[in-house]
């Protein structure tokens, strides 16, 4: 099954933890993002990887450390989890030209 | 810097009914806009986008330039086109990732 998948797909942990969620996709595509939607279900970019090379990184707290071991994975890992993080986080993957991304089907983290 | 508005949170009409959810952009340059769709407990995935002007489930968005807009329209809503709808748009800088909208909820009523 080609996709973008992630895991896990949802999240409880008390503040202060770290935790990590995982991307991973088999499209072969060369690019790969970070989004945050929040409780109003606004969607943000967060990062952007192109083959492993950081390319954006948007106004996002340095608690949250993207990681690309190859460019078919992009794990996200958020150190000292505070409340406000809680929100659905979603991984994408495109060509590097291309236009389309495809998400995956996006983690439920909550932070009590 | 870049920025998506849809001015609807919620947009209800009955089965059968045309159907229009806005979007407004701004942008100095020239984007590419795209509409991007979310079923219930489905992943986000891609609509429409305005370069390969084709009709989707019998959807159309038509990029407006003068008045910045890429309006998504349909003219007999289905009960299954519930959902919620997202416009976006990415710059010609090269930089890929897509600036959304604050999204629209399409609730098609039988």
């Amino acid at each position: 099954d080609t996709a973008v998948s992630q895991t896990p797909k949802y999240l409880v942990t008390q503040m202060g933890n770290d935790k990590s969620i995982k991307c991973e996709q088999n499209l072969g595509h060369d690019t790969m993002y970070w989004y945050k939607q929040d409780s109003k279900k606004f969607l943000k970019i967060m990062f952007s990887y192109n083959n492993k090379e950081l390319i954006i990184n948007e106004t996002v707290p340095n608690r949250f450390s993207p990681k690309s071991p190859d460019k078919a994975h992009l794990n996200l890992h958020i150190n000292s989890l505070e409340l406000g993080d809680s929100a659905v986080y979603f991984c994408a993957s495109s060509h590097a030209g291309g236009n389309e991304q495809f998400f995956g089907p996006g983690t439920r983290l909550t932070v009590l | 810097a870049q920025r998506v508005t849809q001015p609807e949170k919620l947009l209800s009409v009955f089965k059968g009914a045309p159907v229009e959810l806005k979007c407004n952009y701004s942008y100095s340059g020239s984007p590419e806009l795209f509409w991007y769709v979310q079923y219930s407990r489905q992943r986000l995935q891609l609509l429409l986008r305005h370069i390969s002007r084709e009709s989707i489930k019998g959807f159309t968005a038509d990029l407006n330039k003068g008045e910045t807009s890429f309006h998504l329209k349909k003219p007999f809503a289905q009960e299954e086109d519930s959902a919620m709808y997202y416009c976006a748009l990415t710059t010609d800088t090269g930089r890929r990732a897509l600036t959304f909208g604050s999204g629209t909820r399409l609730q098609v009523q039988p």
